[in-house]
């Protein structure tokens, strides 16, 4: 089975930086994920990790460790947009493609 | 705008109705998804569809079951509905059946079951 852990909620001030941590303990595993959702609205894909280290994306930074089952999404120069739930989220499994998410990370950004 | 269309967009029913949700992939994406989402559940991974087949299941009830047509669209059926079903339903396409590959959602069908 599949079972991922992370913040419920997260306070950060605009223009500051965010780690949002992830960790996960899985029976299959290919792959790490980090979708954005905003209240009501689709979860967008962020950033995909499958090898261990850092992948850098613009403001957001997505960083991996397999041995530890351990991720984390760093968001710098915050912006009030950025106010949304942050899903982790562990993919492929043994058969198919689904995705099995963490409960998500509400992240709000105060000015 | 992922290019995922559903339909409708919200739904209202009554407990032990039936409905239908429906799920057009992106152009060229043969793998279709089913997700719901809940308030005290998260996402979760109900079941896929590849070129027409099932590929994998997640934990989709009995009273839920799913099809994907030859023109790719997919329907997700609810029956005999509770009130624990009222929940966000989100389809998702992507282009292969696994492997990575990025899956992108739909916006979604609010279903609220009274």
């Amino acid at each position: 089975g599949q079972n991922i852990d992370q913040p419920t909620e997260m306070t950060a001030t605009e223009g500051a930086i965010v780690q949002i941590n992830c960790t996960y303990q899985t029976s299959g595993f290919n792959g790490l994920f980090w979708y954005q959702q905003h209240a009501g609205e689709a979860p967008t894909f962020l950033s995909y990790n499958v090898l261990d280290g850092l992948e850098e994306k613009g403001r957001f930074s997505s960083f991996l460790s397999r041995s530890k089952g351990y991720s984390y999404l760093l968001l710098k120069e915050l912006q009030m947009k950025d106010s949304a739930s942050y899903l982790c989220a562990v993919g492929p499994g043994n058969a198919g493609n689904m995705l099995t998410f963490g409960g998500g990370t509400r992240l709000m950004v105060k000015p | 705008d992922s290019g995922v269309t559903q339909t409708p967009k919200h739904l209202i029913t009554a407990t032990g109705q039936r409905v239908t949700l429906r799920c057009s992939p992106r152009s060229g994406d043969l793998s279709v998804y089913w997700y719901q989402q809940s308030l005290d559940q998260g996402l979760q991974f109900l079941i896929q569809y590849y070129n027409g087949e099932e590929r994998a299941k997640g934990n989709i009830l009995e009273r839920f079951s799913a099809q994907q047509f030859p023109d790719l669209h997919s329907e997700l059926n609810l029956s005999s509905l509770e009130l624990g079903d009222s929940a966000l339903y989100f389809c998702a396409s992507s282009v292969a059946a696994s492997g990575y590959h990025e899956q992108y959602f739909g916006p979604g069908t609010r279903l609220t079951v009274t």
